[in-house]
């Protein structure tokens, strides 16, 4: 147990379907982050939240859609994905953005398949 | 911009044996590297860092990497595995003084065979 706690685990959907992936953690970051992780390819930084303010977006399609209410929680909001789009997502969270010396802990991701 | 090449996407050991997985970095400024590991359907976790000091760095679960700016390496060493060590590694890189966002390569899945 990291700290940071991703629910579902688990999410099959249907191209046309809505769902949210939700990431808290109570380990007092101010910093949390989405990465995808598909198949054969690095890991790849999605977004970033320092202090509730997103500060970097990767070209992410708009499809995705993230929110940051607190410190505390991340949530995905997923709409109109494509099947290239299943992949395990991970959310991460830091003491601070931009500071490497603080160590970056990793929930244990949703697995998503788009079907 | 830096990137990672982990070269072995594979790597199958017998239990008790030693093990390296090579990672090679590019990057134009210093960096900060890192290795962390991800066992089956979990997360990542941190196994060792390297910041500055000392170019041997020790980790937890008797890891350790060395950091070679010459041949812009930074490879992970075992010298003996357990079979609970199975699982997928990755190197990663972030650049002192930029964003300081870390790179991550691709991975390399150990296996630990009895």
């Amino acid at each position: 147990e990291t700290g940071v706690t991703q629910t579902p685990r688990h999410l099959v959907m249907g191209m046309t379907n809505k769902k949210s992936l939700k990431c808290e953690q109570h380990l007092g970051h101010n910093a949390m982050y989405w990465y995808k992780q598909s198949a054969k390819k690095p890991l790849e930084l999605m977004f970033v939240y320092n202090f509730k303010e997103q500060t970097e977006n990767n070209s992410v399609p708009s499809r995705f859609s993230p929110e940051c209410p607190n410190s505390s929680h991340l949530f995905l909001h997923l709409h109109t994905l494509q099947p290239e789009d299943s992949a395990l997502y991970l959310c991460a969270s830091s003491q601070d953005e931009g500071r490497v010396e603080t160590e970056a802990f990793f929930g244990q991701g949703t697995r998503l398949t788009v079907v | 911009a830096q990137s990672v090449t982990q070269l072995d996407s594979q790597v199958p050991v017998f239990e008790e044996a030693p093990v390296e997985l090579r990672c090679n970095y590019s990057s134009s400024v210093s960096v900060y590297l890192f290795w962390y590991v991800q066992y089956p359907n979990q997360g990542l976790q941190l196994l060792l860092k390297y910041l500055s000091g000392s170019t041997l760095v020790k980790g937890i679960n008797g890891f350790e990497a060395e950091f070679n700016k010459s041949q812009t390496s930074f490879h992970l060493r075992k010298p003996s595995v357990h079979i609970s060590d199975t699982a997928e590694y990755f190197c990663a890189v972030s650049e002192k003084g930029g964003s300081e966002k870390l790179v991550f390569g691709k991975g390399t899945k150990l296996t630990v065979n009895p």
